[in-house]
């Protein structure tokens, strides 16, 4: 079974500081990572996904991720934010030839962006 | 552009009554899913379609139950709403059955008094 964890679930951030949002998660086989977004009363949306090849993944809106094995992390980062960037944020796992019913959310990390 | 329509967006039910939540997407997608979303506990996978006329349970099926007769439409059914599905739910579809990308719609809200 797979599992991911994002440890904060509030992440307060002063406008254009960089900010990171923290996942680790737990698989007995290699993995696909996911990043999605839900800003405010609407779905969720991707960000970003890491599949295979080069472990620094770039997304939309300037974020981007590091795929880190020995770790297993994937945290999401963003040098300078901005207050478009209030949402809560997603990480999901799922693995090579897993359905996307298998796809395995966290409880998510709410960024307050703070003018 | 319309994407993934959910419909209704919001509704208040009484404990023991029915309804239906309707999904819609224009993406010509095979794969449809329902989600919950619960305060803390991240989205649960409720059933979920891999085509037209077929249905697959998910994390919590219980007291729900679904129905994929045409591609494009998913449907959510409470038969017998209790408080405890009290939620928001999402409809996603996705084009392929392993990429791990899903189209969200943007949720309904409900509240079982």
């Amino acid at each position: 079974a797979q599992s991911v964890t994002q440890l904060d679930s509030q992440v307060p951030v002063f406008e254009e500081a960089p900010v990171e949002l923290r996942c680790n998660y737990s698989s007995s086989v290699s993995v696909y990572l996911f990043w999605y977004v839900q800003y405010p009363n609407q779905g969720l949306q991707l960000l970003l996904k890491y599949l295979s090849g080069s472990t620094l993944v770039k997304g939309i809106n300037g974020f981007e991720a590091e795929f880190n094995k020995s770790q297993t992390s994937f945290h999401l980062r963003k040098p300078s934010v901005h207050i478009s960037d209030t949402a809560e944020y997603f990480c999901a796992v799922s693995a090579p030839n897993f359905g996307n019913e298998k796809l395995t959310f966290g409880t998510g990390t709410r960024l307050t962006i703070i003018p | 552009n319309a994407g993934v329509t959910q419909t209704p967006k919001f509704r208040v039910l009484k404990t023991g009554q029915s309804m239906t939540l309707l999904c819609a997407q224009d993406m010509n997608h095979e794969y449809m899913y329902w989600y919950r979303q619960d305060p803390g506990m991240g989205l649960r996978l409720i059933h979920y379609s891999v085509g037209e006329g077929t249905t697959a349970k998910g994390e919590v099926p219980d007291g729900y139950n679904v129905s994929r007769l045409k591609k494009q439409n998913f449907l959510l059914g409470l038969e017998s709403a209790a408080p405890s599905q009290t939620s928001v739910y999402f409809c996603a579809s996705s084009y392929s059955a392993f990429s791990g990308e899903l189209f969200f719609g943007e949720g309904s809200r409900l509240t079982v008094l």
